[in-house]
């Protein structure tokens, strides 16, 4: 069973585009994550949720909006596809205080 | 502005020999640190943590090792063994001054290679 599960695993789309990443775990975490890792390797946190409620909000462009319909799925919408946008998102959870479990990983490539 | 930084990008040992990662950090606010596994194409897991109280933590065959006046970290894999090969990300975070959800600033990840 896969604790933390994202799909699509691969994502090509076209500039200008409009598309949804979707997470989902199954550990019973209260809080979920999205972060994004970059052409330089860098995983960075975009945003986070706790009990369906934004904790964090990193400097991320208007046209990411995450979703957390429940505590168990944190989805992420991105409008207005651009090049810059390429990268790999890791959708993550944890309990409060703990490690978090990372997903797989989505590789996003606009073109 | 790199919080957490991996100045060496790999690192290749033979098997059975210690394996040293290093990382340094910037910010003297961070308090929790630890260190993340990742194999090709799937997420990084969580492998073994510290927190700023302590200078060792050690779990089997994993330890790691902070030293708070110099803002730097090591992780010590011994034995080292072909399946350690994978990407290691240190990780911090400055968990007291934060409260509830974690923020961790990553460093850039240092590729491990063990041969046999």
């Amino acid at each position: 069973d896969t604790a933390v599960s994202q799909t699509p695993k691969y994502l090509v789309t076209q500039m200008g585009n409009d598309k949804s990443i979707k997470c989902e775990q199954n550990l019973g975490h209260d809080t979920m994550y999205w972060y994004k890792q970059d052409s330089k390797k860098f995983l960075k946190i975009m945003f986070s949720y706790n009990n369906k409620e934004l904790i964090i909000n990193e400097t991320v462009p208007n046209r990411f909006s995450p979703k957390s319909p429940d505590k168990a799925h944190l989805n992420l919408h991105i409008n207005s596809l651009e090049l810059g946008d390429s990268a790999v998102y890791f959708c993550a959870s944890s309990l409060l205080l703990s490690p978090l479990h990372f997903g797989n990983g989505t590789r996003l490539t606009v073109t | 502005d790199q919080q957490v930084k991996q100045n060496s990008p790999s690192l290749s040992v033979q098997e059975g020999r210690i394996s040293i990662l290093n990382c340094d950090y910037t910010n003297s606010m961070f308090d929790y640190f630890l260190w993340y596994k990742k194999y090709p194409a799937e997420g990084p897991t969580f492998l073994i943590s510290i927190s700023s109280i302590k200078d060792k933590n050690e779990d089997g065959r994993f330890t790691v090792f902070l030293n708070k006046s110099a803002k730097h970290l090591s992780l010590h894999i011994v034995p080292s063994q072909p399946g350690d090969s994978a990407v290691y990300f240190c990780a911090a975070s400055a968990k007291l001054a934060q409260g509830g959800s974690e923020k961790l600033v990553f460093g850039k990840g240092m590729k491990l290679t063990v041969n046999p």
